[in-house]
């Protein structure tokens, strides 16, 4: 089974910062997809950017990036020049090829922009 | 486009009632996927819809849990006999297609706030 950890709780951040945001996985699957959400109080979830293990390169969408580390297991989120827009629940998600698509989600991390 | 709707937003019950809530997906989505999140926790996979195949209903938490789909259209989540601890958010979610080597984005709907008091 796949496991899906983020260890920060809460973090905080001023506006126009960065921050980087800690997620690690557990799986046997060589083939697989990692994905952060943003969950504002509407509790609307919205995909903020999503990785393919085989691809080595970092995806990157405009303020976000990623880092991940395969052997790790590590897949972290960077946002830059944050915003107070940014603040929100923020989850890392796991599908393989024996999931049927079907995300795991980690427990989330509460990130807070302060102006 | 319209995105993913869920009915009602809001649902309050007592102990013991049934509960029906409602999802339809985007137009020509054919996986559907139902998910509850509880307070300040993160999202756990309930039931997978795929076209026409059987769902996958690995993810439910009980025999008083379970759902339909309609086609490739509207889905409802039965929860019955409801408990306290039933008491989340549930979110559905579509996507263009669920299997094949190639995952596509999951769409979510706002999600059903049920309080089973």
């Amino acid at each position: 089974a796949q496991t899906v950890t983020q260890s920060q709780p809460e973090m905080s951040v001023q506006e126009a910062e960065t921050v980087t945001l800690s997620c690690t996985y557990d799986t046997s699957e060589s083939n697989y997809y990692l994905f952060w959400y943003k969950q504002p109080p509407s509790r609307q979830m919205i995909l903020v950017i999503r990785q393919e293990a085989y691809k080595q390169q970092n995806a990157t969408e405009n303020r976000f990036s990623v880092n991940f580390q395969k052997a790790a297991k590590s897949f972290s989120l960077k946002i830059s020049d944050s915003q107070l827009g940014d603040t929100a629940m923020y989850f890392c998600a796991f599908t393989g090829e024996t999931s049927g698509s079907r995300l795991t989600f980690g427990e989330g991390t509460q990130l807070t922009v302060n102006p | 486009g319209a995105g993913v709707s869920q009915s009602p937003s809001n649902k309050v019950t007592e102990k013991g009632k049934d509960v029906e809530l409602r999802c339809d997906p985007i137009s020509g989505h054919t996986a559907l996927y139902w998910y509850r999140q509880r307070l300040g926790q993160g999202l756990e996979f309930l039931i997978y819809f795929q076209g026409n195949s059987a769902p996958d209903k690995s993810g439910l938490p009980s025999d008083r849990f379970s759902a339909e789909r309609t086609g490739e259209s509207v889905s409802t989540l039965t929860i019955q006999r409801t408990q306290q601890e039933d008491s989340a958010v549930y979110l559905c979610a579509s996507s263009l297609r669920g299997t094949g080597t190639v995952s596509y984005e999951q769409y979510f709907g706002p999600g059903t706030r049920l309080t089973v008091t």
